[in-house]
């Protein structure tokens, strides 16, 4: 079982440039969400989804772009990278609902230059 | 608004010590509450949850009890082992039918044997 896949593992960017961060899970959840994990700050929610088609908006959406087609992909998209988006992304899924199990991928590392 | 405070690390502990690490939240609601764990090189995965006051989350020997009076869920172990070295997480959920995380900034252990 794959769970939660995301790619690339590691990237360096260009300031300016342009990429987009793959997250795909295959658990049939509803939910799906990014997060950017920064040290001494913890993990910050970017942007979340409850279900194909719906996308909102999280605690740090700034330079950030989602869409949600299909139930098992949710890319991140930096439109224009910056140096302040230096981090390490996380993407999650899980059950819709606030008691349920986040299940998180293994993350990618971004380095904007 | 929702925020988590973590007790600041790291902490290094001898093998069979006691563990705790203090977890307070802000809420508004009645949140759920996590915690994670994120061994090196790997995303974040759940360890024990607590949906509601007074509710015990336990899980290989890890505990933490929600205290809705005193606002926390500090995590507890009796007897720490060099396999439980790791980043440790404190979160919780609040957004009816979203599974939105606050985190805490994250306490890194350290057990020596």
């Amino acid at each position: 079982n794959a769970g939660v896949t995301q790619t690339p593992k590691f990237q360096v960017l260009k300031t300016g440039q342009s990429m987009t961060l793959q997250c795909a899970q295959d658990m049939n959840h509803e939910y799906m969400s990014w997060y950017r994990q920064d040290p001494g700050m913890g993990l910050r929610l970017i942007h979340y989804s409850v279900g194909a088609g719906i996308t909102d908006q999280g605690e740090v959406p700034n330079g950030y772009n989602v869409s949600r087609s299909t139930t098992e992909d949710f890319p991140l998209r930096l439109l224009s990278a910056a140096p302040s988006q230096t981090s390490v992304y996380f993407c999650a899924s899980s059950k819709k609902g606030r008691n349920t199990e986040a299940f998180f991928g293994q993350g990618t590392r971004l380095t904007v230059v | 608004g929702n925020s988590v405070t973590q007790m600041e690390g790291p902490v290094t502990l001898s093998e069979e010590a006691f563990l705790t690490i203090n977890c307070t939240y802000t809420a508004t609601g009645y949140p759920s509450l996590f915690w994670y764990v994120q061994y090196p090189g790997e995303g974040l995965q759940l360890l024990l949850k607590a949906t509601k006051a007074d509710d015990k989350g336990s899980n290989k020997g890890f505990e933490a009890t929600y205290r809705k009076e005193t606002t926390s869920f500090h995590l507890e172990k009796g007897s720490v082992q060099v396999s439980d070295s790791a980043v440790y997480f404190c979160a919780l959920s609040a957004t009816p039918g979203a599974n939105n995380l606050f985190f805490g900034t994250g306490t890194r252990l350290t057990v020596i044997p």
